[in-house]
């Protein structure tokens, strides 16, 4: 158990649908990261928040949006999706001090139909 | 970020030693180097992360040769548990960009 919450576990929506994925971060970490992995992309990264401001941006589509708030959760934000947008979604969270080592959640498995 | 080169996959037998080479050409003088384990449907976690010459944990061993354009993840005595997807990453810690450039890994097989 890596201290890092995610829910919904699962999620089946269809395509044009909007959804919301969340995460709790460790405590005291104030650093969370998106990614998104699929079969054909590998683990893809997203977005980065800290302490509630965006810190980094990846191959995040314009569709997605994310946010922190003052309490430190995430909430991913997937909206008009399409089949592709099915995938494995992870959040992770980092210690204050400067470091890579990242603690990965469970996982939302996200599918479009 | 660096760009790493890392074998697609690896077979090996319980209780023997494996070694997973990254390839790190470009690596910066501020950057770190990183390992990260998944197994299916989980998350990566993280395995061990070093500098430079060697570093160990309960869990494996890194070692970084003086010109630190590789690197070597060493896991001792594996077991069929550690099948899993074994990822290199080279970058600054918790650099500007403060994120992880994840490749397709090297995906190792244990047999009994």
């Amino acid at each position: 158990d890596s201290g890092v919450t995610q829910t919904p576990k699962h999620l089946i929506t269809a395509t044009g649908q909007r959804v919301t994925l969340r995460c709790s971060p460790r405590s005291g970490d104030l650093s969370v990261y998106w990614y998104q992995q699929s079969l054909d992309q590998g683990l893809q990264f997203l977005i980065q928040y800290y302490n509630g401001e965006e810190r980094a941006k990846g191959n995040i589509l314009e569709r997605f949006s994310a946010q922190q708030f003052p309490d430190l959760h995430s909430e991913l934000n997937l909206s008009s999706l399409e089949l592709g947008d099915s995938a494995l979604y992870f959040c992770a969270s980092s210690p204050r001090t400067p470091t890579n080592e990242q603690f990965f959640g469970p996982g939302t498995r996200l599918t479009v139909l | 970020l660096a760009k790493t080169t890392q074998p697609i996959s690896m077979d090996s037998y319980e209780g023997q030693e494996v070694n997973i080479t990254c390839s790190h050409n470009n690596i910066a003088t501020n950057d770190y180097i990183t390992w990260y384990q998944q197994f299916p449907s989980q998350g990566p976690r993280f395995i061990i992360q070093g500098y430079k010459t060697k570093v160990t944990n309960e869990v494996a061993s890194l070692f970084i040769p003086a010109d630190r354009k590789s690197s070597t993840l060493s896991l001792p005595r594996v077991s069929l548990s550690d099948t899993a997807v074994y990822y290199c990453l080279v970058g600054e810690r918790g650099g500007s960009q403060g994120n992880l450039i994840f490749g397709k890994g090297t995906k190792l097989s244990v047999k009994p």
